[in-house]
């Protein structure tokens, strides 16, 4: 059974910083997204990531995808309020064009100003 | 405009009834999902549908019974709710773009679902 790992789970961070959620999962995939959520609100599609080596950058985000460590990372830089979401990222499983996504268990992330 | 609907947005009911959620999508895709996230925000498929054919199936209680009555909707049946159904449940919808997969899927805003 396909699992996926996010680290960390919370994290505090002040704003103008750096920082890096990690997304390890257990099965071979070449898909993988990430999407946010803000409290009691839907999920927000944030990137696509499709190949090994899939590097992809909006604003103050980059998501980048390792298929062979099966490793996705979130850089976020210079950190500012507005970020203060929960992050998830997502693997697929697609068969035949059946598309199952396999949700990580979520980052929360609190810019303190 | 809204690209995925959900009604209702909050659903409070007692344990032992029975109750519908209702999802909708405008997107044209050929995909809809149902998802169940719980108290600790962890979120998990429960079933997809394709054309209104059903694809996946989580090993979901069969109380959980989904009816997709053309492409655009999927709704949620639940008979005799349980306190551990209290959860928000999200619809979400994608395009088959051919063998190698399907597009991002698209989030409905969420019903939250309380069971007294």
């Amino acid at each position: 059974e396909l699992k996926v790992e996010q680290n960390p789970l919370f994290l505090s961070m002040q704003e103008g910083k750096n920082y890096t959620i990690y997304c390890n999962y257990s099965t071979t995939s070449d898909r993988l997204y990430w999407y946010r959520q803000d409290p009691g609100k839907s999920l927000e599609s944030l990137f696509v990531l499709l190949s090994n080596g899939a590097v992809k950058q909006e604003g103050r985000l980059m998501a980048s995808l390792d298929t062979k460590a099966r490793l996705s990372t979130l850089h976020i830089t210079a950190a500012v309020h507005d970020l203060s979401a929960t992050y998830f990222c997502a693997v697929d499983i697609t068969n035949f064009g059946n598309e199952k996504l396999t949700f990580g268990t979520g980052t929360r992330l609190t810019i303190i100003p | 405009d809204t690209a995925v609907s959900q009604t209702p947005k909050y659903l409070v009911t007692q344990m032992g009834n029975d109750k519908s959620i209702k999802c909708e999508q405008n997107l044209g895709h050929d995909t809809m999902y149902w998802y169940k996230q719980d108290s600790k925000k962890f979120l998990k498929i429960m079933f997809s549908y394709n054309n209104k054919e059903l694809i996946i199936n989580e090993t979901v209680p069969n109380r959980f019974s989904p009816k997709s009555p053309d492409k655009a909707h999927l709704n949620l049946h639940i008979n005799s709710l349980e306190l551990g159904d209290s959860a928000v449940y999200f619809c979400a919808s994608s395009q088959v773009i051919g063998a190698e997969g399907t597009d991002t899927q698209y989030f409905g805003p969420g019903t939250r679902l309380t069971v007294l």
